[in-house]
């Protein structure tokens, strides 16, 4: 079985501050992880992916995250937030087909909100 | 490219009333489909998924069903909704190939049961 956590349920930086948004996973099988966004009414938007080789990867709008196997993490940052970077992010993990009965299904963390200050 | 909708956007009924969403996907074939409910405060929650037509697991005992009559439409419906029932509802797709399964997210549909 996989989980997910992320830490903090809301995150508040200045504009132009760094955006750090916590993840950390548990599986039994090397994970694919994704963050996802969301904002306000809508669908979930997906930011980045990690499956294999590098593991540091980037995404749409400056974000990027690294997968620390180490650390069982998968960080998401941004060096300059924006305002218009406000929104819900989700981590989550899955194990693709090798999980078995996981196969195709995604793990999600509970969400981080984002507020940025002008 | 693939694109997927979800409609109504947004519902407002009564309690015991019926309740049909639909979700369609274009752009592929035999896609993997999934039906989520986000709750305030509660993240996301996998209701249904498909892997093919008629084909449906439901990951949550609950008071809705779902059904895949074509390929690229899958259907989520309740004879009589509860209070309960109310949430933001997500459809998504995935390629259905294995490997990374990465999902695609419709726009949702916003449901409110009074």
């Amino acid at each position: 079985a996989q989980s997910v956590t992320q830490l903090g349920s809301h995150v508040s930086v200045s504009e132009g501050a760094l955006v750090l948004l916590r993840c950390n996973y548990s599986s039994s099988v090397p994970p694919y992880l994704f963050w996802y966004v969301q904002y306000p009414n809508q669908g979930l938007q997906l930011l980045l992916k990690y499956t294999t080789g590098a593991t540091l990867v980037k995404g749409i709008n400056g974000f990027e995250a690294e997968f620390k196997k180490s650390e069982t993490s998968f960080h998401l940052t941004k060096p300059s937030a924006h305002m218009s970077d406000a929104a819900e992010y989700f981590c989550a993990v899955t194990v693709g087909i090798a999980g078995g009965t996981s196969y195709g299904k995604l793990t999600f963390g509970q969400g981080t909100i984002l507020t940025v200050h002008p | 490219s693939q694109t997927i909708h979800q409609w109504p956007a947004t519902l407002v009924q009564p309690v015991g009333s019926p309740l049909s969403l639909e979700c369609t996907v274009e752009g592929t074939s035999n896609p993997n489909l999934y039906w989520y409910r986000q709750a305030a405060g509660r993240g996301l929650q996998l209701l249904f998924y498909s892997v093919g037509i008629g084909q449906i697991s439901s990951e949550v005992p609950q008071n809705l069903s779902a059904s895949r009559p074509q390929d690229r439409q899958f259907i989520l419906s309740s004879k009589k909704l509860l209070l309960s029932d109310s949430g933001f509802y997500l459809c998504a797709w995935s390629d259905g190939l294995g490997g990374t399964e990465t999902q695609y997210f419709g726009p949702g549909t916003r449901l409110l049961v009074l």
